[in-house]
């Protein structure tokens, strides 16, 4: 069954630390990767595309990296903000008919 | 622009009622979709479209209709809410497909509640 699995299920770190956020994914095959960011209330808005060829991809603070042979991505957030607070959401997308996996989410939370 | 629109902002059903989510997107895009999220729970993908008149099943469709008469609208039905379909639905629309150029842009929500 194609998954994407998040972890951790929530975070709470000090303003200005760095973060890391993971993903592993069953999804076969794999088209593409995504990390979206929802604030409350919100609909998601995407941060980063990665293909299968493509290990690193950066948006401002905001850093993924893609593992394609372990199956695995990362967000890193540096010098995390009280506007990162928001629900971290990994998309993987099946080749082929382009079908979006969403996982549950990583709830970070930037406290003063 | 004002992107992906989504009306009502929050509602709260009856169980039995009908109602209809209404989602308007500006970019002119052909492609359209409307996703359920339920808490703790990735986006489910309730049905979409690939262009006006053309409409299919995702992966919940159960309970819901829709259609596509213009490529700006695609409206959501409920024809008898059940508490089951208590959750924040969400509709997107993209230029194509889920392919890495295309990014999917999202409304902000209707939080819908069935009692």
């Amino acid at each position: 069954k194609n998954q994407v699995e998040q972890s951790p299920q929530s975070l709470i770190i000090l303003e200005g630390k760095n973060c890391t956020l993971q993903c592993n994914y069953t999804v076969s095959p794999f088209s593409n990767l995504r990390w979206y960011k929802q604030d409350t209330g919100r609909g998601p808005v995407s941060l980063t595309i990665m293909t299968f060829s493509e290990n690193t991809k950066s948006n401002g603070r905001y850093t993924a990296t893609l593992d394609a042979d372990t199956k695995q991505s990362s967000l890193h957030i540096t010098a995390s903000q009280l506007s990162d607070s928001a629900s971290y959401i990994c998309v993987v997308i099946l080749f082929g008919n382009e079908k979006l996996t969403f996982g549950t989410g990583t709830r970070l939370t930037i406290i003063p | 622009n004002a992107g992906v629109t989504q009306t009502p902002k929050f509602r709260i059903l009856k169980i039995g009622q009908s109602m209809t989510l209404q989602c308007t997107q500006d970019m002119n895009h052909n492609y359209m979709y409307w996703y359920r999220q339920d808490p703790g729970m990735g986006l489910k993908l309730i049905y979409y479209s690939v262009g006006a008149g053309i409409t299919d099943k995702g992966e919940v469709p159960n309970g819901y209709n829709v259609s596509r008469s213009t490529t700006e609208d695609f409206p959501l039905r409920l024809e008898l809410a059940a508490p089951s379909q208590t959750s924040v639905y969400f509709c997107a629309s993209s230029y194509s497909t889920g392919g890495p150029t295309y990014e999917q842009y999202f409304g902000p929500g209707t939080r819908l509640t069935v009692t």
